[in-house]
């Protein structure tokens, strides 16, 4: 069966150092890889997918095949970036997630 | 365009009633999907509709639980009788197809439910 881990719950940084959480896969054939972000008070959306290589908010993440892993990384953190972070693969429409980490970015 | 809307936020009942929460899809999404977050443990899948069947329940806990989508518009989840272990927050979220593959899923508030 499909599993995601995070295998941290929270993160703390301040603002301007880099970040990066980290998210491992198991999964025999082609992931589809997804980081979702939930901000206090907001809904969970989705923030980047593997497939499609982009940079959102200076957030990246690359798909590494060979460690199974899809770690989400940023140079460096803001205030605003403090949220709820999940990975999350996709299994025939359903989506996978891993347990979050709680990003802190301190002032 | 409203998102993903879910009734009621929030919901505090006693071990043995009966509760339904419901889901709002976004206006033309065919697929509907239920998951749950129970504390401190990760999102689960419970159910995807397409339309108003049900495409998989696998992740349903047991025959407490009951999704519906009549007309394939809206969708309910009623538990009963709720036991102390089904609390949490529900979240619905819908996509579209386009081309042949299932979008990006857009997710709702939740529902937080808490079972005394």
């Amino acid at each position: 069966a499909q599993r995601v881990t995070q295998p941290e719950k929270l993160l703390s940084v301040f603002k301007g150092a880099p970040v990066e959480l980290k998210c491992n896969y198991s999964y025999s054939g082609s992931p589809e890889l997804f980081w979702y972000v939930q901000y206090s008070r907001q809904r969970l959306q989705l923030l980047l997918r593997h497939i499609s290589r982009e940079s959102i908010k200076g957030f990246t993440a690359d798909l590494n095949k060979g460690e199974t892993s899809f770690h989400l990384k940023k140079p460096f953190a803001q205030e605003e970036d403090s949220a709820m972070y999940y990975c999350a693969s996709k299994g025939t429409d359903k989506l996978i997630f891993g347990t979050g980490t709680r990003l802190q970015v301190f002032p | 365009e409203a998102g993903v809307t879910q009734f009621p936020s929030h919901s505090v009942i006693e071990k043995g009633q009966t509760v339904t929460l419901r889901c709002d899809p976004i206006s033309g999404h065919d697929n509907l999907y239920w998951y749950r977050r129970v504390m401190g443990k990760e999102i689960k899948f419970l159910l995807h509709f397409v339309k108003e069947s049900k495409q998989d329940e696998s992740g349903m806990p047991n025959n407490r639980f009951l999704a519906e989508r009549t007309g394939g518009t809206y969708s309910t989840l009623k538990v009963q009788p709720a036991e102390l272990e089904d609390s949490g927050v529900y979240f619905c979220a819908s996509s579209q197809d386009r081309g042949g593959r299932t979008r990006e899923q857009y997710f709702g508030p939740g529902t937080r439910l808490t079972v005394t």
